[in-house]
């Protein structure tokens, strides 16, 4: 079994659209969870960076952690077609370097 | 913002070459990391650099090494290129709020 899980998608919704995406992982020692979004040819780039439980807003894109469940989400509102990417959870201990990442869901937002 | 660069975005190797593929980041961080990326597959780790010429093997680091000379400088190198180190290559540093990549090289071995 992985770490992060992640499924891989693709997820096609209309533009409006509110798209939840999430990652399970199994170790519990995990702190700091993050989103990156990667468009095609690019690096990844960071989205939302949360410590702990509980939920982060910045604009459109909320993240959510359930350290309980270990089960995290990100909700994209008003979905748009510049949202189009694959979306990469990743998560650490605190202390730590070393991220461990899932392996991404591909979203297209059709408009 | 914190910007990495690397050095190209495609290249084409011959098997059995050696491939320098170079990192610079603008500021101060000790932490650098090389990852490669397959479909399916994710990120995986290839090495970590903490400091100047320091280093630790990540967990695939066969067929590679790395050099850092320089605290904004990290490179990867492919001794020996093979047709399975085809893939994307990713630098990233590590600043306060988390990991910042590169744009990637997508390197080829042919």
């Amino acid at each position: 079994q992985k770490e992060v899980e992640q499924d891989p998608g693709p997820l096609s919704v209309p533009e409006g659209a509110i798209v939840s995406l999430n990652c399970t992982y199994s170790n519990s020692a995990f702190q700091y969870f993050m989103w990156y979004r990667q468009y095609s040819r690019k690096g990844p780039e960071l989205l939302m960076y949360t410590y702990s439980s509980g939920n982060k807003e910045d604009g459109r894109f909320t993240a959510q952690v359930d350290k309980s469940s270990k089960y995290i989400s990100l909700f994209i509102r008003d979905s748009q077609p510049s949202d189009s990417a694959t979306y990469l959870c990743a998560m650490t201990e605190s202390g730590t370097y070393k991220y461990i990442f899932g392996t991404g869901t591909r979203l297209k937002v059709l408009a | 913002d914190v910007k990495v660069t690397q050095s190209s975005r495609y290249l084409v190797k011959r098997t059995g070459e050696k491939v320098f593929l170079e990192c610079v980041q603008d500021m101060d961080h000790e932490n650098m990391f090389w990852y490669r990326q397959d479909p399916g597959l994710g990120l995986r780790l290839i090495y970590f650099s903490y400091d100047v010429k320091m280093k630790e093997k990540g967990d695939i680091p066969e067929g590679y090494s790395v050099s850092r000379e320089k605290k904004e400088r990290f490179s990867l190198i492919l001794e020996s290129a093979s047709t399975n180190q085809t893939s994307m290559y990713l630098c990233a540093e590590q600043g306060p709020g988390g990991y910042t990549f590169g744009s990637g090289t997508r390197l080829t071995v042919v």
